[in-house]
């Protein structure tokens, strides 16, 4: 079965700091997208990043990057300089090309504090 | 460009009674997904659309759910015979043919669905 573990529920973390977020995942193939998604209150899907697992670098979106462990199957999400703004519900997921839908992980409700 | 389009953003429904969640993909895209994210939970696939097909159901609950995407108009998710366990939001997302990951790939605001 393809899944994906988050295994904080909550975080918080103070503004301008730095904060990871872990996600593993179970797949027994070669090919796949990740991704990390923001769900802030207005529940309003946004993409923050995307790695092919093809691709050995980790992609960076300005103050967002990813650590990503093809063998270890794991792909966690760092945010630099913390802003409120950034405060949301973030899931991590991933899709195969063939089939086009995502698999979602439970997602790490991060809080940002003034 | 007004995105992915679903209404009605809440909808109140009592035991037994349709539900009806409409869905217009982004202008130009011609597959739309439908997505359920039970209270504290990630979204989970329901069902995979192109126009006048339906291309992968696999997530879709066997009874009461059934979704369709006609040649015109917006996409129909339809639950009949509602029960407590339906209260969910229900997300809509649509991309553009030939696409590949999730390039193109938009969600809509969803719908709350309060099954009372």
């Amino acid at each position: 079965a393809q899944t994906v573990t988050q295994s904080q529920p909550e975080m918080s973390v103070q503004e301008a700091e730095t904060v990871t977020l872990s996600c593993t995942y179970d797949t027994s193939e070669s090919n796949y997208y990740l991704f990390w998604y923001k769900q802030p209150p207005s529940r309003q899907m946004i993409l923050v990043i995307r790695q092919e697992a093809y691709k050995q670098q980790n992609a960076t979106e300005n103050r967002f990057s990813v650590n990503f462990q093809k063998a270890a199957k794991s792909f966690s999400l760092k945010i630099s300089d913390s802003q409120l703004g950034d405060t949301a519900m973030y899931f991590c997921a991933f899709m195969f090309p063939a089939s086009q839908n995502f698999v979602f992980g439970p997602g790490t409700r991060l809080s940002v504090l003034p | 460009n007004a995105g992915v389009m679903q209404n009605p953003r809440h909808l109140v429904r009592r035991r037994g009674q349709e539900a009806r969640l409409r869905c217009s993909p982004m202008k130009g895209h011609s597959h739309v997904y439908w997505y359920r994210q039970l209270p504290e939970e990630g979204l989970k696939f329901m069902v995979y659309l192109q126009k006048e097909n339906i291309i992968d159901e696999s997530g879709m609950p066997k009874e009461r759910f059934s979704a369709e995407f006609p040649k015109e108009g917006p996409s129909i998710l339809r639950i009949q015979q509602v029960v407590r366990g339906d209260s969910a939001a229900y997300f809509c997302a649509s991309s553009p043919a030939g696409t590949l990951g999730n390039y193109g790939y938009t969600f809509g605001s969803g719908t709350r669905l309060t099954v009372v």
